[in-house]
C-alpha cells in the first residue's frame, strides 16, 4: 500500500521565520508528487514535481523533490501570518490509476 | 471561470436519513474525484471517474455509499443510509484528465450526522 508520511505535524513560527516542511513517500509506480494549501476550505494546489533536483518556486514557496531518496521538501521564506495553513503533500499514481494519496499534512501557524 | 460547484455546503441530518451531495466539475475537466475528510483520516479518496465511467470505487467505505456520473458537467455522491461516522467534508475535486495530477477541489460539503 502507498504511503506518503508528512513531518512535523504541527509547527508554529513567528513571521520573519523560514520553515521546511518534510514530505517522504514509499509508492509504486510513481508519476508526481504534488503540493497543496488548505486555509479554511478547499486545498489549493502549489506545486508538482516529477523530476528530481529541479526547484520549483512562486514567490516565497519553493520546492523540491529527491527520487533516490523518496521525499520532498516545501521550504517558505519570510513566512506571514498568511501562510498559516495546513500543507499537503500527495503522490499521484501512474498507470491509469489516476488517483493521489494524501499524506496527514503539516499545521503551520504564523504568529506575528 | 467558475471553479467546481458543491452542494449543499453544510448538511445536518438524523441517522437513518438519505443524504445525497452533488458536485457540478470544471467544464472542459474529464476526471472527477470524491474525496472524504475527517481529523482522524486525513483526505481519502472514495471514488473517481474518467469521461463519466467510474474507475476506481476501492475507496467506497461500504454498500451504503453510491455514486454516479450521468454526464460529464453533474456527479452525486449518495449516503443511504447514513450514521454518525459518516460526518465528514466531502470534497468534490476535477482534474484536467486521468493524469494531469492536478486537482481543482470544490469547497467541499461539511455533512453532520445526529
Amino acid at each position: 500500500e502507498d504511503k506518503v508520511v508528512q513531518s512535523p505535524l504541527s509547527l508554529v513560527v513567528h513571521e520573519g521565520d523560514t520553515v521546511t516542511l518534510n514530505c517522504s513517500y514509499e509508492v509504486t509506480n510513481f508519476r508526481s508528487l504534488l503540493w497543496y494549501k488548505q486555509e479554511k476550505k478547499a486545498p489549493t494546489f502549489l506545486f508538482m514535481l516529477t523530476s528530481s533536483g529541479i526547484e520549483k518556486k512562486s514567490g516565497r514557496l519553493s520546492s523540491i523533490l529527491d527520487k533516490k531518496e523518496l521525499f520532498s521538501i516545501l521550504n517558505i521564506t519570510a513566512t506571514q501570518t498568511g501562510d498559516s495553513a495546513v500543507y499537503l503533500c500527495a503522490h499521484h499514481h501512474s498507470l491509469g490509476a489516476g488517483k493521489s494519496t494524501f499524506g496527514d499534512g503539516t499545521t503551520l501557524t504564523v504568529k506575528p | 471561470d467558475a471553479g467546481v460547484i458543491q452542494s449543499p455546503r453544510h448538511e445536518v441530518t438524523e441517522m437513518g436519513q438519505e443524504v445525497t451531495l452533488r458536485c457540478k466539475p470544471i467544464s472542459g475537466h474529464n476526471s472527477l474525484f470524491w474525496y472524504r475528510q475527517t481529523m482522524m483520516r486525513g483526505l481519502e479518496l472514495l471514488i473517481y471517474f474518467n469521461n463519466n465511467v467510474p474507475i476506481d470505487d476501492s475507496g467506497m467505505p461500504e454498500d451504503r455509499f453510491s455514486a454516479k456520473m450521468p454526464n460529464a458537467s453533474f456527479s452525486t455522491l449518495k449516503i443511504q443510509p447514513s450514521e454518525p461516522r459518516d460526518s465528514a467534508v466531502y470534497f468534490c475535486a476535477s482534474s484536467v484528465r486521468e493524469s494531469a495530477g492536478e486537482l481543482f477541489f470544490g469547497e467541499g460539503s461539511r455533512l453532520t450526522v445526529l
